[in-house]
């Protein structure tokens, strides 16, 4: 069964440097999102892609976040100075149509 | 907008006992789909169940079952003769069709910590 695939499962990184986490959508999907869960609150959303572009992105998601789509199957969230509230698990996922495929997530720690 | 309420933040039952995590949810459009997902300790989001608006049937899946009402807006999800494996982080979900064709964001609730305790 076709899945959304994330790397790495946990990285560790520390305050103000840069950090690139990365998933693998399902092949023939269109949409495109990435999410966050800060430990023990809800699942936020963070940012949807479609058409190569931006097509929605919450508060949350400010000048120090940016995602790509370099090649075609890759789809990748930076966060270009990370804080310690930036620690989270990330999560990305998929869609052609109504259902959306969840990637397993990144934790992410800053310290 | 779409908005998801849990209103149950933490359940404590014994292993065996049914168990029902409330969902109710608010929308503007006639097309959206729900979901519910499962978070083990582990963290990974596991995908149970969606629904379309356009389906009210119940559905039973092993020891699991939803109740969508379109009446009350809920997508209640009942656990039947819960067990130890049972204790995760149930979240429930929404999704709305939208004016451009494609769907929207899924808008999550708080989620519902769920305890069985042996």
């Amino acid at each position: 069964e076709p899945e959304v695939t994330q790397t790495p499962s946990h990285q560790v990184t520390q305050m103000g440097q840069e950090v690139i986490l990365r998933c693998v959508p399902i092949s023939n999907h269109l949409y495109f999102y990435w999410y966050r869960q800060i430990l023990g609150q809800k699942v936020e959303f963070l940012v949807s892609f479609y058409n190569n572009e931006i097509s929605e992105k919450s508060e949350i998601f400010d000048d120090q976040f940016s995602v790509e789509r370099p090649d075609g199957s890759n789809f990748t969230l930076k966060i270009r100075s990370t804080k310690l509230e930036d620690s989270a698990m990330y999560f990305c996922a998929s869609r052609l149509d109504g259902e959306a495929f969840f990637g397993q997530g990144t934790r992410l720690t800053v310290v | 907008a779409q908005k998801v309420t849990q209103a149950q933040t933490e359940i404590s039952v014994v292993e065996k006992e049914d168990v029902t995590l409330d969902c109710v949810y608010e929308t503007r459009d006639t097309t959206y789909y729900l979901f519910w997902y499962k978070q083990p300790p582990s963290g990974e989001l596991v995908f149970l169940i969606r629904r379309n608006s356009f389906d009210e049937q119940n559905e039973i899946s092993g020891r699991y079952s939803w109740n969508f009402q379109k009446s009350t807006s809920s997508f209640n999800f009942t656990i039947t003769a819960s067990q130890v494996v049972d204790s995760a982080v149930y979240f429930c979900a929404l999704t709305e069709r939208g004016n451009s064709g494609g769907y929207q964001k899924v808008t999550f609730g708080t989620g519902t910590k769920l305890q069985v305790i042996p």
